[in-house]
């Protein structure tokens, strides 16, 4: 049981860049979530997801775009990177609704973008 | 529009000591209240989960407090130990239409000295 696995690590881009981060859970949650973490910032939600083929914007979601095809997968797509999107990309899954439901987190993937 | 404070930003203790660390929060009406870890290039992990029903929770050496009317919350870890040493967040959780959205506070960075 790996619980929350995110791909790549570590990534350097250049403006205008595309790339996916790939988020994975073997917990069968049905929720799951991307959040980005800025010095002096809080985690901020960008997308989240509540069931497979669902996606839902969050606190921040310009700029990227994410897909939930299969229930294990959550994409966070970026079509054109830009400098401000050089962050560190927290994924997250829940089970349930259940009030001590918890969301698990994964390593995180550190974004730079020159 | 919810704002989770946590003071102070770093705290250094010698090891064995008490200690407590602060979160306040400005929007009383939250559904839980949860205390994270987070070891420097990792992701966070859950310590404890308190309800909006429940006044604290406690494991091992940890105990987390909740006074909603206030809008704040502390974490007490007793015989502080160098393993302990981490950031902690806090994060306030609230139900909207069903979907869950935490906010968390921008954290405190504790080093405990051997």
């Amino acid at each position: 049981n790996a619980g929350v696995t995110q791909t790549p690590k570590f990534r350097v881009l250049k403006t205008g860049q595309s790339m996916t981060l790939l988020c994975a859970q073997d917990m069968n949650h049905e929720y799951m979530y991307w959040y980005r973490q800025d010095p002096g910032m809080g985690l901020r939600l960008i997308h989240y997801s509540v069931g497979e083929g669902t996606t839902a914007k969050g606190e921040v979601p310009d700029g990227y775009n994410v897909s939930r095809l299969k229930k294990q997968n959550f994409l966070l797509g970026l079509e054109s990177a830009a400098p401000s999107q050089t962050s560190v990309y927290f994924c997250a899954s829940r089970g349930g609704r259940g009030p001590q439901e918890t969301q698990y987190f994964g390593p995180g993937t550190r974004l730079l973008v020159l | 529009k919810q704002e989770v404070t946590q003071i102070p930003a770093a705290l250094s203790v010698p090891e064995g000591e008490n200690l407590v660390l602060n979160c306040s929060f400005t929007d009383s009406a939250i559904y839980n209240l949860q205390w994270f870890r987070q070891d420097p290039g990792k992701g966070l992990t859950s310590l404890l989960l308190i309800q909006s029903s429940q006044r604290e929770q406690t494991s091992g050496r940890l105990n987390a407090s909740l006074d909603k009317s206030s809008g704040r919350s502390t974490l007490y870890i007793a015989a502080s130990q160098p393993g302990d040493s981490a950031t902690y967040l806090c994060a306030v959780i609230k139900v909207d239409f069903g979907n869950e959205k935490l906010t968390f506070g921008t954290g405190t960075r504790l080093t405990i000295i051997p």
